[in-house]
């Protein structure tokens, strides 16, 4: 089955440590993306790369990079600049294009906690 | 700019009665309205979508929307309620034209069925 698959589901993390989530999807897309969920707020985007070896900052960017080697790739490194790292991460994909109506696909997240 | 509101943090129905999720947006120029469900500690699933056409559009699960373009609304509907629909619902808006990378969401509402 067609689909985004991320990991760790739960991740604890020391303060001052980087840590890497992954995000692979095998649905073909093009576009992929980063989200960061916390209670009571919206989704908000950290990233996103419409094509391979191509990245753009969303909205929050700061204290977080990635990469875009592969197409079915795209890992999110949290990193120790990010100052209120603990939330729920959510990796999507979709075609890509300016013309694309279409949904985003969401994988089932990542959860990290600082401690 | 872009915006959207779910006016209700929480919605409370009994099962078998109708639901309403409220949404209201704000753009400029046309927008595509998505509806999305989240289950706990899960990702994000799609519902249904307004594009263009017919304002009541059918989705997942036995939900609906109805666009209202002078009120900028896209409630969400559902005749009968079930315990299973309990989750957090999220509408999101982008504008015609742009990428999938400004979708913006709203904050949630959670919706309760009490059996």
């Amino acid at each position: 089955d067609g689909g985004i698959t991320q990991s760790p589901k739960y991740l604890f993390r020391k303060e001052g440590q980087n840590v890497t989530l992954s995000c692979e999807q095998n649905l073909n897309h093009d576009a992929m993306y980063w989200y960061r969920q916390d209670p009571g707020q919206g989704l908000r985007l950290i990233y996103y790369s419409q094509i391979v070896n191509d990245f753009q900052k969303g909205d929050i960017a700061e204290g977080y990079s990635v990469s875009r080697e592969k197409k079915e790739s795209f890992p999110l490194t949290v990193t120790s600049a990010q100052k209120n790292p603990t939330a729920f991460y959510l990796c999507a994909s979709s075609l890509a294009g300016q013309t694309y109506t279409g949904e985003l696909f969401f994988g089932e997240g990542s959860r990290l906690t600082v401690l | 700019a872009q915006s959207v509101a779910q006016p209700e943090d929480q919605v409370n129905v009994a099962e078998g009665n109708p639901l309403t999720v409220k949404c209201t947006y704000s753009v400029s120029g046309n927008p595509y309205l998505f509806w999305y469900v989240q289950y706990p500690n899960r990702g994000l699933q799609f519902l249904l979508k307004y594009i263009t056409g017919d304002n009541l559009v059918k989705g997942s699960y036995g939900f609906e929307a109805e666009f209202n373009k002078s009120q900028t609304s896209f409630h969400l509907k559902k005749p009968s309620a079930l315990v299973s629909d309990s989750a957090l619902y999220f509408c999101a808006v982008r504008t015609l034209g742009s990428g999938a990378n400004n979708l913006f969401f709203g904050t949630g509402t959670r919706l309760t069925v009490i059996p």
